[in-house]
């Protein structure tokens, strides 16, 4: 069965400072991959999503991530984080195959930015 | 706007005593599914349903039960709630099958559930 691993629960970084929140996913098999971002007291926004084509994703707020197949993974990048990223993200994967396409989520990473 | 909106938005109630929380979506959303989210664990699905009479288990059914009588509304019953049931729950409902230009899932605000 497919799983999502985040291996960092909170990442704290200054204003200003790049940022990677990483992810790996536990099978090689045909996936979509997606970040999703949760602000305070609000449910799930989509961030960004990798279906097909190229392994560089851009999504919304600056964030990108890189789908690199040979290691399951699917790290986010931000170059310069504001304030306002604080947040938990969250990590998911969709396996090809699934007739549900049903979304696997990781635990979250909550982004702390400070002044 | 395009939303799914679930009600109440927070929820205090005592073991055994039954409940409803729910979920609604103008978009035409053939999928809705219901989360819960708890500290460490992420969200894991409890139920899902991809069309009107159409639903499933997730990966924590246990203790749930869902309807879908009608496209727009997939409501969240607890029969006889127990305090492992406290979590935060959410909606959400996309277009079934996703299309690679519209797969993006839409969540609700969320549900504070306390069970004492």
């Amino acid at each position: 069965a497919q799983s999502v691993t985040q291996l960092d629960s909170q990442v704290p970084v200054f204003e200003e400072a790049p940022v990677e929140l990483r992810c790996n996913y536990s099978s090689s098999v045909s996936v979509y991959l997606f970040w999703y971002v949760q602000y305070p007291n609000q449910g799930l926004q989509l961030l960004l999503k990798y279906l097909s084509g190229s392994t560089l994703v851009k999504g919304i707020n600056g964030f990108e991530a890189e789908f690199n197949k040979s290691q399951t993974s699917f790290h986010l990048r931000k170059p310069s984080v504001h304030i306002s990223d604080t947040a938990e993200y969250f990590c998911a994967v969709s396996d090809r195959t699934d007739s549900s396409y049903k979304l696997i989520f990781g635990s979250g990473t909550r982004l702390l930015v400070r002044p | 706007e395009a939303q799914v909106t679930q009600n109440p938005r927070y929820l205090i109630t005592v073991t055994g005593k039954k409940l409803t929380v729910t979920c609604s979506q103008n978009m035409n959303h053939e999928y809705m599914s219901w989360y819960r989210q708890d500290p460490g664990l992420g969200l894991r699905q409890i139920y899902y349903s991809m069309n009107v009479e159409v639903t499933d288990k997730g990966d924590v059914p246990e203790g749930y039960k869902v309807s879908r009588k009608e496209k727009r509304n997939f409501p969240l019953i607890l029969e006889s709630p127990s305090p492992n049931q406290t979590s935060l729950y959410f909606c959400a409902s996309r277009l079934f099958p996703p299309s690679t230009t519209n797969e993006k899932l839409f969540f609700g605000s969320g549900t504070q559930l306390s069970v004492l």
